[in-house]
């Protein structure tokens, strides 16, 4: 039952090359959230849209990262130029829909992105 | 800001009752959610606190106690495919906030 479909599932990489992960909510939504884990920090938000436009991004490194929700069918994680610390599982999730909002994310599978 | 804290593994036996903590210190709390994921998958639900009390789900339980800022999963009849990552995360304003998650390793 996916949801939500992501965008390369594997990447590998060369320090200094562009990485653009993409995130498709499989019936758009207009709220997507970008997460990244790694085992030294776990589970962190990088940002997050609401009605496609970004809300909070203070979890992502300006210089390097941006994110964009072109329309509720794609939203994008950029990474240029991309740096060996930026190993990591790259999570786009999204709200559950009902008329209970609790808040509960539905996640996809991830971008594994490992940069040389 | 924020502070969730888990322990990092845990090891229970097949068949044995495990309870999983998770305490915080948050700004801002809309509730609490327990997440669990196995090796290489993305976090999946499992169970959401808001009130204070106990939530049961099957084998799974999850407790809240706000004042204390406490929680904890329950997960009885343990089974070998329970081995995973559980993860601790609060609602704040809006946003899901993760605890760094607790290793749990069933033994047969």
């Amino acid at each position: 039952d996916a949801r939500v479909t992501q965008t390369p599932r594997d990447k590998v990489t060369e320090m200094g090359q562009e990485v653009t992960m993409r995130c498709q909510p499989i019936l758009g939504h207009n709220t997507v959230f970008w997460y990244r884990q790694t085992m030294m920090q776990g589970l962190e938000l990088l940002a997050y849209f609401r009605n496609r436009a970004p809300l909070d991004d203070s979890g992502m490194p300006k210089d390097r990262f941006s994110a964009e929700m072109p329309d509720a069918t794609l939203a994008t994680l950029k990474i240029q130029p991309s740096e060996p610390r930026d190993s990591a599982v790259y999570f786009c999730a999204i709200p559950k829909s009902g008329r209970r909002n609790t808040g509960e994310l539905f996640f996809g599978e991830g971008s594994r992105l490992t940069v040389l | 800001g924020q502070n969730i804290d888990q322990p990092t593994e845990m090891t229970a036996t097949e068949g044995a009752i495990v309870q999983i903590n998770c305490t915080y210190q948050t700004s801002g709390f809309n509730g609490l959610f327990w997440y669990q994921q196995h090796a290489g998958e993305a976090p999946t639900f499992l169970s959401y606190n808001v009130l204070d009390g106990l939530e049961e789900k099957g084998r799974f339980s999850s407790f809240l106690s706000r004042s204390k800022g406490y929680s904890y999963l329950l997960l009885k009849e343990l089974q070998m495919k329970d081995s995973a990552s559980y993860l601790c995360a609060i609602n704040q304003g809006g946003k899901l906030i993760f605890g760094q998650g607790t290793e749990l390793s069933v033994k047969p």
